[in-house]
């Protein structure tokens, strides 16, 4: 079956510090999707990014990005010199392809708190 | 383009009131989805409609939640009667179709405390 995993439950770090959100997953099948929302304060889920299976290469998005390796099922997503409105909970979730129209699984998330 | 919405925002009811929860999707979009989501927990899918069919309910505690989705496209979930536990945030999200692939978009949910 498939898990996410954000073993990360709190995180706070002050203004302009980087820091990486990890995201562990398991699944048994050979496509799948992975996503990262945030969750501020409001409440609503912001889409962040999408990535399949067979793309492995790293993506940058302003001060964003989002290292994907197979070999140890990780999806991280990294904040370059953090802002306050940064502060938020993360998920990171997967989807399979393969094992019909399964739903998008999320971890538990990690919450940021960017400190000025 | 307008996002999902949903209303109300808040409520408040005490235990063994009926509750229900109303949501647009994104125009346009054929699927929608009602989520629940605990405290410091992930979202946890409850129903996925595409257009007017439910095609995945199987985590809909039938009991006592209902949804329905007449026209295909806007949609009601409601709780009759409520219980203390589901005191929770109920989200709605919408996609496209109804793909592993599709990205899913989310409204602000809704926050319904039980007393």
């Amino acid at each position: 079956a498939q898990k996410v995993t954000q073993a990360q439950t709190e995180i706070s770090v002050v203004e302009k510090e980087d820091v990486t959100l990890d995201c562990v997953y398991e699944t048994r099948d050979t496509t799948y999707y992975l996503f990262w929302y945030k969750q501020p304060p409001s409440g609503e889920l912001v889409f962040l990014i999408r990535r399949n299976s067979f793309d492995e290469q790293n993506e940058i998005s302003g001060r964003y990005s989002w290292n994907f390796q197979k070999s140890t099922s990780s999806f991280n997503f990294t904040i370059t010199a953090s802002q306050v409105v940064d502060s938020a909970v993360y998920f990171c979730a997967l989807s399979e392809v393969n094992s019909g129209n399964t739903p998008l699984v999320f971890g538990k998330g990690t919450r940021l708190s960017v400190i000025a | 383009e307008a996002g999902v919405v949903q209303s109300p925002r808040y409520k408040i009811i005490e235990k063994k009131q009926p509750v229900a929860f109303w949501c647009n999707p994104i125009s346009g979009h054929n699927t929608l989805y009602w989520y629940l989501q605990n405290l410091g927990q992930g979202p946890e899918l409850l129903i996925r409609y595409e257009n007017e069919e439910a095609v995945d309910d199987s985590q809909l505690p039938k009991d006592r939640f209902s949804a329905e989705r007449l026209k295909g496209v806007d949609s009601t979930l409601k709780i009759q009667p409520a219980e203390l536990g589901d005191s929770a945030v109920y989200l709605c999200a919408s996609s496209l179709e109804g793909t592993s692939t599709d990205t899913q978009y989310f409204g602000p949910g809704t926050r319904l405390t039980v007393l």
